[in-house]
């Protein structure tokens, strides 16, 4: 399984972008980035996934270096519904989720 | 869609005992997966079921076991309770076709082995 690193939190303003970095240096050459998010009180929750290609949808973009040692999820406008942990994950088809300790966001109003 | 349903939400349980946790998946999904979440941790992977059969396994004991029913629902059962066994468990179901859509997961069942 791939080691992740993110930070532990971070902190953006409302209404802001925000740029969640994650480093997957031993990431192998057909595991997909899947990104999730859990809200208090709640499970995880799909946000988006990717392979090679910067990938867009109605949640989020995902930005993947070249090398895809590293990817970036970014939000384009925090909103307070926002605030959740983050989790970057590595993996092939999803079967075996090995989620790190994520990104704690915190949204300012 | 009604997404995934778990129940129940809250349970306490003695040590020794044995408990069962109940999943419905969401509506077209044929994979069920399930997960522990220690307080303050990231969830663990504690076995996959696809088409009625246990498709893969993490590092949990035999005492954790599984079922998929025909309809996709599932069950984690736990045998003789540890109180490290405390943790919230979540289910997660996903369709495995020709493409991935991503999983959708319960909002856990809490469980307290006291």
């Amino acid at each position: 399984d791939a080691k992740t690193t993110q930070p532990n939190s971070m902190e953006s303003n409302e209404e802001e972008p925000v740029h969640l970095p994650c480093n997957h240096s031993t990431i192998s050459g057909t595991d997909y980035i899947h990104w999730y998010r859990q809200l208090p009180s709640q499970g995880p929750e799909y946000v988006i996934h990717g392979l090679t290609s910067n990938v867009n949808n109605r949640m989020a973009s995902l930005a993947i270096a070249e090398d895809r040692k590293s990817s970036t999820l970014i939000l384009h406008r925090a909103t307070l519904r926002d605030a959740a942990v983050y989790y970057c994950i590595p993996d092939n088809y999803g079967q075996n989720f090995v989620f790190g300790p994520g990104t704690r966001l915190s949204v300012l109003p | 869609e009604t997404g995934v349903t778990q129940s129940p939400t809250h349970l306490i349980k003695t040590r020794g005992q044995q408990v069962t946790l109940r999943c419905s998946s969401q509506s077209g999904h044929n994979t069920v997966s399930w997960y522990q979440q220690a307080l303050g941790q990231g969830p663990q992977f504690i076995f996959q079921y696809y088409r009625e059969e246990e498709n893969g396994r993490g590092n949990f004991p035999p005492r954790f076991s599984g079922l998929q029913f025909p309809n996709y629902s599932s069950e984690l059962n736990v045998n003789a309770l540890e109180l490290d066994d405390s943790a919230l468990y979540l289910c997660a179901s996903t369709f495995q076709g020709a493409y991935y859509y991503g999983y959708t997961f319960g909002s856990g069942t809490r469980l307290t082995v006291v």
